[in-house]
C-alpha cells in the first residue's frame, strides 16, 4: 500500500521569498514521485517527477524537489516566489507499472503569495 | 495534439438523475484513468483502462458507477441515480504503458448534485 502526507494544507509566502512544500511518502516498492500543480477549476499539470537516478529533480517554472530515501521525503522548493505561483500543489506516488502506475495523492497544499 | 479533453466541463443535475461524462485521451496513450476530487482534497483513484480492458476498480466505485472505453479510444463514466455525495470534480488522465511514464490530466468535469 502507498500513502502520501503533505504537511500544511495552506502556506503563505511573500513574493520573492522561498517556497517550501513538504511531502512524505510510504511505499512498499521503489517509489516514483511526482509534484502536480492545480489552478482553480483546472486539471493537474505536472511540475516534476522522480523515477531513478539523480535525487535532485528540476521542473518547470523554477521548481525543484529532492528525493531523500532515508527520510521518505520529496519536498518541493522554489527560491523566489512569484504571484503566478499561487495555486494548489499535490505530491503523488505511483504504483508499480504492473499495477497500472496509478497515482496516490496527498491532500494538497494551497499556496498564497503576498505582494 | 491538444491533450486530454473532458466534456462537459460543468454539470448540474438533480438527485436521482443519471449523468455521463466523456474523456478523450491523448491519441497514442493506451492507459486511461479516472479520478475523483472532492473540495479541499487530493484526487482519488477510481478506475483505469489499458486499451479497452478495465483492469482495476477502486472500492470508491460503487455499483452506481460504470466506466467504459470502447475500442480503446475515448472513455465514458456514468453515474446512475446520483446522490449529493457524488458532487465532485471528476478527472481523467492518460499515459503510455511504460516504467517511467507520467500521466497527463484533463481539465475535469465538475459535477454538482442538487
Amino acid at each position: 500500500a502507498q500513502s502520501v502526507t503533505q504537511l500544511g494544507s495552506h502556506v503563505s509566502v511573500s513574493e520573492g521569498a522561498l517556497v517550501l512544500l513538504r511531502c512524505n511518502y510510504s511505499s512498499s516498492v521503489p517509489p516514483y514521485l511526482f509534484w502536480y500543480v492545480q489552478y482553480p477549476n483546472q486539471g493537474l499539470q505536472l511540475l516534476l517527477k522522480y523515477t531513478t537516478g539523480a535525487t535532485l529533480v528540476k521542473g518547470i517554472n523554477g521548481f525543484e524537489a529532492e528525493f531523500k530515501k532515508s527520510e521518505t521525503s520529496f519536498h518541493l522548493t522554489k527560491p523566489s516566489a512569484h504571484m503566478s505561483d499561487a495555486a494548489e500543489y499535490f505530491c503523488a506516488v505511483s504504483a508499480a507499472e504492473a499495477a497500472g502506475n496509478k497515482l496516490t495523492f496527498g491532500g494538497g497544499t494551497r499556496v498564497l503569495v503576498k505582494p | 495534439d491538444t491533450g486530454v479533453s473532458q466534456n462537459p466541463r460543468h454539470k448540474i443535475t438533480k438527485r436521482g438523475q443519471n449523468v455521463t461524462f466523456r474523456c478523450d485521451p491523448i491519441s497514442e496513450h493506451n492507459r486511461l484513468y479516472w479520478y475523483r476530487q472532492t473540495l479541499g482534497q487530493g484526487p482519488e483513484f477510481l478506475t483505469y483502462f489499458q486499451n479497452e480492458a478495465q483492469l482495476e476498480k477502486s472500492r470508491l466505485l460503487s455499483d452506481r458507477f460504470s466506466a467504459e472505453r470502447p475500442k480503446g479510444s475515448f472513455s465514458t463514466l456514468e453515474i446512475q441515480r446520483t446522490e449529493q455525495g457524488d458532487s465532485a470534480m471528476y478527472l481523467c488522465a492518460s499515459s503510455l504503458r511504460s516504467v517511467n511514464t507520467e500521466a497527463f490530466f484533463g481539465q475535469g468535469t465538475r459535477l454538482t448534485v442538487v
